[in-house]
């Protein structure tokens, strides 16, 4: 059972295009809400990571929105580069818990 | 922000062998350590988590004597393939979690032949 949910699965923007990727759950226990970016060959890199007591968190060019009664997060990017292909994942943690509960991912392209 | 190192980066070894892979928190220390295993462009399967000085808990379908967890000190734990076979070939992945985030190993690349 997919505990968070991920979509799309592969996302193509142009250079300077704000991609959105989209995270839901169920779990109303989640309380940590992380974001991964993965290069490939390589692990996960902590993005930026939300609580569910804010709305927004903005670090440069990312931003999450959080929509705690929707149980759903998303991810932007702001003028987005061709350095920032990679696949992306959404996560989930429980309150005290430190195992992640991953999305699928998504694999986006900036063209440039 | 932390380090987690993890070593080798690619392994090789023939059917039947074992490999041990290292995972280390370089600045901080680690009670709790994670090991993932991932298929190609596929999400990543949690197997294991490691707690130092105590037994693994494994995930339902991951084969506690396969794939062997320990945990000796606050900033190391290894997984050990033992008997490894084709199948066993992918991409696994250790965490550690330092307060609640979480930051992750660049993977071993194993390949079984």
């Amino acid at each position: 059972q997919q505990q968070v949910k991920q979509s799309p699965q592969s996302l193509i923007v142009q250079k300077g295009g704000i991609p959105i990727i989209n995270c839901a759950y169920e779990n109303t226990a989640f309380d940590y809400f992380p974001w991964y970016q993965q290069f490939p060959g390589k692990g996960p890199a902590l993005l930026i990571a939300i609580r569910p007591d804010v709305s927004e968190k903005k670090e440069g060019r990312f931003t999450i929105s959080f929509n705690k009664s929707a149980k759903q997060f998303s991810l932007h990017i702001m003028d987005s580069q061709p350095g920032d292909s990679a696949t992306y994942f959404c996560a989930a943690a429980g309150t005290g818990a430190n195992n992640l509960f991953f999305g699928t991912g998504t694999r986006l392209t900036v063209i440039p | 922000g932390a380090v987690v190192s993890q070593h080798p980066s690619r392994v090789i070894c023939k059917s039947g062998t074992s490999v041990k892979i290292e995972c280390r928190s370089l600045d901080f220390q680690a009670t709790t350590m994670f090991w993932y295993r991932q298929f190609p462009k596929k999400s990543l399967m949690l197997m294991a988590t490691s707690n130092e000085g105590s037994k693994a808990t494994y995930e339902q379908g991951v084969e506690k004597d396969k794939f062997l967890i320990n945990h000796a000190s606050l900033t190391l734990s290894t997984l050990t393939v033992t008997s490894a076979h084709p199948e066993d070939s992918s991409f696994y992945i250790c965490s550690a979690s330092s307060g609640r985030q979480i930051y992750f190993g660049n993977g071993t690349r194993l390949t079984v032949t």
